[in-house]
Formats: structure tokens, C-alpha cells, sequence
């Protein structure tokens, strides 16, 4: 049972470039997320997918679009990257929308923005 | 909006010496209480949650964290550290709106000596 999984696992970019981080998780969970992780500031919303079919912008979503792609997957994409978005990537899943739901979290993306 | 606050940016224990993570929040009612950690590279593992009912919560790891509302707090204890054990520690507030709103705090990271 692989749980969450995220491709890439690092990433260098220079400043404009595109990319797409993918997401995918096997535990038939409805509701997925994407958080920024930077130091001295915890965990951040970028953007959350409570269930297939409906994606919802977090804390900070400028800069990053997302796709759900269906219930399994679920995308993040830099479209012009600065290196403000120089950050660890991580994807979670929780079984449903409710408050108390216990996130499941991938292994991160470490993204370089030069 | 809910918050939460963690004091200890960093803290070092010996190993097999008691331990305890402070985690204080905002919220207006009772709100979900979560601890994570992190081990070095890797995503988030839930280690406890408190919902409701008896304050002291066990969780895996030998984790135990105690939430008192008259001082808003919800620390995490454990009675004999690991080597192991080392790693960064998130509290994070649920707050029962909607979507399931995760407020994550920036984080303890513990350092176990010999």
C-alpha cells in the first residue's frame, strides 16, 4: 500500500519556467491537498480538492493552478516559477471533508527556483 | 480564524530524559487538535488527535498530549525519549467550518544527545 506518492522528489527550475507536481494516493480518499512547507512558518495551503470534481484556493494559491484529475490524482502547476515558490511541496489526503479527518502525506517535492 | 503557536522553535534532551512540547491555539469553541511529526525527508505522520472526551489522548510512539481549555493548550509528553525520536513536531488546529480547515503551527524540532 503505497499511500501518498509525489513525482518529483526534487526539482530545479530557473525563474519563468513551468512545471506540474502530480499527487496520487490509493486509499480511495475524497478530499486532497496541496501545502508549501518553508522554515519558521509551518505548513501552508496553496490549494485543497474536497472531493473529485471541485478545487478550492487555501492560504496562498497565487502562482499555482491545480488540477484533479479524478479521485486519485491531483496536481499542482507552476506556471511561470519565481524563486519565491523556492519551497518543499507536499500533497495530503484525508478520507473526507470533515473537521477531525486525519491528513495522509506524501514524501514532499523539493523545488529550487533559481 | 483559528490559530495555534508553538514557543519552541527548538529543543535538545537527553536521551531517555521526559520530554514536552508545548502547543497553545485560538479558537472560539472547541476546536480539533492534532499532533504531527516529521521526520527528517519525509512527509507528515499523524501522532495523535483530540475530538472530545477524557483530555489525555494517547497516541503512537508512546506520544501522550493533555488539552486544557483554561489555558488553551494541548502539549504533547512523552515519559522516556528515544534517539529516534528526533525529529520536528507540528501542532495544528481543526476547526469544524466546511471543509476540513487545518491551521498547522511552525513547529518544534527536537534534537535526542546521547
Amino acid at each position: 500500500n503505497a499511500g501518498v506518492t509525489q513525482t518529483p522528489k526534487f526539482q530545479v527550475l530557473k525563474t519563468g519556467q513551468s512545471m506540474t507536481l502530480q499527487c496520487a494516493q490509493d486509499m480511495n480518499h475524497n478530499s486532497m491537498y496541496w501545502y508549501r512547507q518553508d522554515p519558521g512558518m509551518g505548513l501552508r495551503l496553496i490549494y485543497y480538492s474536497a472531493s473529485e470534481g471541485t478545487t478550492d484556493k487555501g492560504e496562498v494559491p497565487n502562482g499555482y493552478n491545480v488540477s484533479r484529475l479524478n479521485k486519485r490524482e491531483f496536481s499542482l502547476r507552476l506556471e511561470s516559477a519565481a524563486p519565491s515558490q523556492t519551497s518543499v511541496y507536499f500533497c495530503a489526503s484525508s478520507a473526507g471533508q470533515t473537521y477531525g479527518e486525519t491528513q495522509y502525506f506524501g514524501p514532499g517535492t523539493r523545488l529550487l527556483v533559481l | 480564524a483559528q490559530s495555534v503557536t508553538q514557543p519552541d522553535i527548538h529543543i535538545t534532551v537527553s536521551e531517555g530524559a521526559s520530554l514536552e512540547l508545548r502547543c497553545n491555539y485560538s479558537y472560539g469553541a472547541t476546536p480539533y487538535l492534532f499532533w504531527y511529526v516529521q521526520s527528517p525527508g519525509q512527509g507528515l505522520q499523524l501522532l495523535l488527535k483530540y475530538f472530545s472526551g477524557d483530555t489525555l489522548v494517547q497516541g503512537i510512539k508512546g506520544f501522550e498530549a493533555e488539552f486544557k481549555r483554561s489555558q488553551s493548550s494541548f502539549n504533547l509528553r512523552k515519559p522516556s525519549v528515544h534517539w529516534s525520536d528526533a525529529a520536528e513536531y507540528f501542532c495544528a488546529v481543526g476547526a469544524p467550518r466546511g471543509y476540513q480547515k487545518v491551521t498547522f503551527g511552525t513547529g518544534t524540532k527536537l534534537q535526542v544527545i546521547p
